[in-house]
């Protein structure tokens, strides 16, 4: 079984600054991939980063960067240069290869301060 | 890119009656779509995995005579909840494998708001 854990009901950050969201996550899988998804307050799922567990390297996607830590089952997300559009609901998830079936965690509310 | 579309984006429907939600695939074929349900405030829960010609797989305490799944198409999915209660109330979202071989992603619709009085 898949489980995917996210220990901060929510989060807040200065506009400019950088955040740490934490996930953690278990599998039995040995092939698989894990995603940040942000849900902004139009519900839409919109994809942040993804990493396929096999690459060491950690993902970038411009302001966004992941910090891999696969023997911990440990997959954070650092937003840098916050934005005000950056605030939304943040979901960790995880999908055995070739399946895209999604677990996800219970999500982290990320407020941007201005 | 991608685009997985939802209809309706909101629906309201009388206690007792049944409610059919679309989620289709508009510039892809989609041989498998999936179906959650989000509760305020809360993760997203994989209901079930729908199969284009066969049957829909659904997960464990998943009611499959209360959440219809039809897949009659390639770019064609759709939910009905039957006999709906005030507790079907939630935000249900579909998402399909995206398309070509070296897809790693599923994409998602923007979701229905169904609310049971």
């Amino acid at each position: 079984a898949q489980t995917v854990t996210q220990s901060q009901p929510e989060m807040s950050v200065q506009e400019a600054e950088t955040v740490t969201l934490s996930c953690t996550y278990d599998t039995s899988e040995s092939d698989y991939y894990l995603f940040w998804y942000k849900q902004p307050p139009s519900r839409q799922m919109i994809l942040v980063i993804r990493q396929e567990a096999y690459k060491q390297q950690n993902a970038t996607e411009n302001r966004f960067s992941v910090n891999f830590q696969k023997a911990a089952k440990s997959f954070s997300l650092k937003i840098s240069d916050s934005q005000l559009g950056d605030a939304a609901m943040y979901f960790c998830a995880t999908s055995r290869t070739g399946t895209y079936k999604y677990i996800f965690g219970t999500g982290t509310r990320l407020k941007v301060l201005a | 890119g991608a685009v997985v579309s939802q209809h309706p984006s909101r629906v309201i429907c009388k206690s007792g009656t049944s409610v059919k939600i679309e989620c289709r695939s508009l510039d892809f074929q989609a041989t498998t779509m999936f179906w959650y349900r989000q509760f305020p405030k809360q993760s997203l829960m994989l209901m079930a995995t729908s199969n284009e010609g066969s049957k829909a797989t659904y997960e464990q305490g998943v009611e499959k005579d209360k959440f219809l799944i039809n897949h009659a198409s390639l770019t064609l999915s759709t939910l009905t909840v039957t006999s709906a209660h005030p507790e079907d109330s939630s935000f249900y979202i579909c998402s399909a494998r995206g398309p070509g071989q070296g897809t790693t992603e599923a994409f998602f619709g923007q979701g229905t708001r169904l609310t049971v009085v």
